[in-house]
């Protein structure tokens, strides 16, 4: 199973900031990764999938990068409806395996 | 418009057993494989089961396998998690969500709005 490990676990930004969260795999996922937001009482949605393509709807301040074991998600500009828990998903190999999430929590 | 609708959940006792269901609309079932998804109170999301789109095919966790059994309706636009021997650490919100084709592995474009099992005596 591919361990999937997030760093850092919460996230402090100011509105209007950039956020760089970080997503590692155990091992290579090529680039079979996907990002999740998810608020508080709510489904997850997906944000990126195949490391850097944008969901349909994501705004283009949402940006994914990485292959192999390194994946980051940027968001360039905070907004209000950003702060919220994001998910990495590795969906190279079976088990699809999620990371542990990153708050992203107002400064 | 993809509408993904569980319903099923509630409160079990431990050993117990639970079936939920998952009404899609707005698509095809039969073309898409489709999961369930849970996530422990407070925690994060951990894949449960999955399920080709003829059905013919299914995966699940080591931490569900021989306990539960997914499976679906395509005539009935259903999917299905039947849950035998629940534990404590079974209590989750499930989700049920939709993968991009008909098999394998995948990301997952839609999620139902989940369903809460608590397993408690």
């Amino acid at each position: 199973e591919k361990v999937m490990t997030q760093s850092p676990a919460t996230l402090s930004v100011s509105p209007g900031e950039r956020a760089t969260l970080s997503c590692r795999a155990s091992q290579s996922v090529s680039s079979y990764l996907a990002w999740y937001q998810q608020k508080p009482g709510q489904a997850p949605r997906l944000l990126i999938y195949g490391a850097s393509t944008r969901a349909t709807g994501i705004p283009a301040r949402f940006s994914g990068s990485g292959s192999g074991t390194e994946f980051t998600l940027t968001i360039s500009s905070l907004q209000s409806e950003d702060f919220a828990v994001y998910y990495c998903q590795q969906y190279n190999n079976w088990p699809p395996t999620f990371g542990q999430g990153t708050k992203v929590e107002i400064k | 418009e993809v509408q993904l609708l569980e319903s099923g959940g509630g409160l079990v006792q431990p050993g117990g057993s639970l079936r939920l269901s998952c009404a899609a609309s707005g698509f095809t079932l039969s073309n898409y494989a489709m999961s369930w998804v849970r996530q422990a109170p407070g925690k994060g999301l951990e894949w449960v089961s999955a399920v080709s789109g003829s059905g013919g095919n299914t995966y699940y966790a080591d931490s569900v396998k021989g306990r539960f059994t997914i499976s679906r309706d395509n005539s009935k636009n259903t999917l299905y998690l039947r849950m035998n021997s629940l534990r404590a650490e079974d209590t989750a919100v499930y989700y049920c969500a939709k993968c991009i084709g008909p098999e394998g592995i995948c990301y997952f474009q839609h999620w139902g709005q989940g369903t809460l099992v608590t397993v408690s005596s």
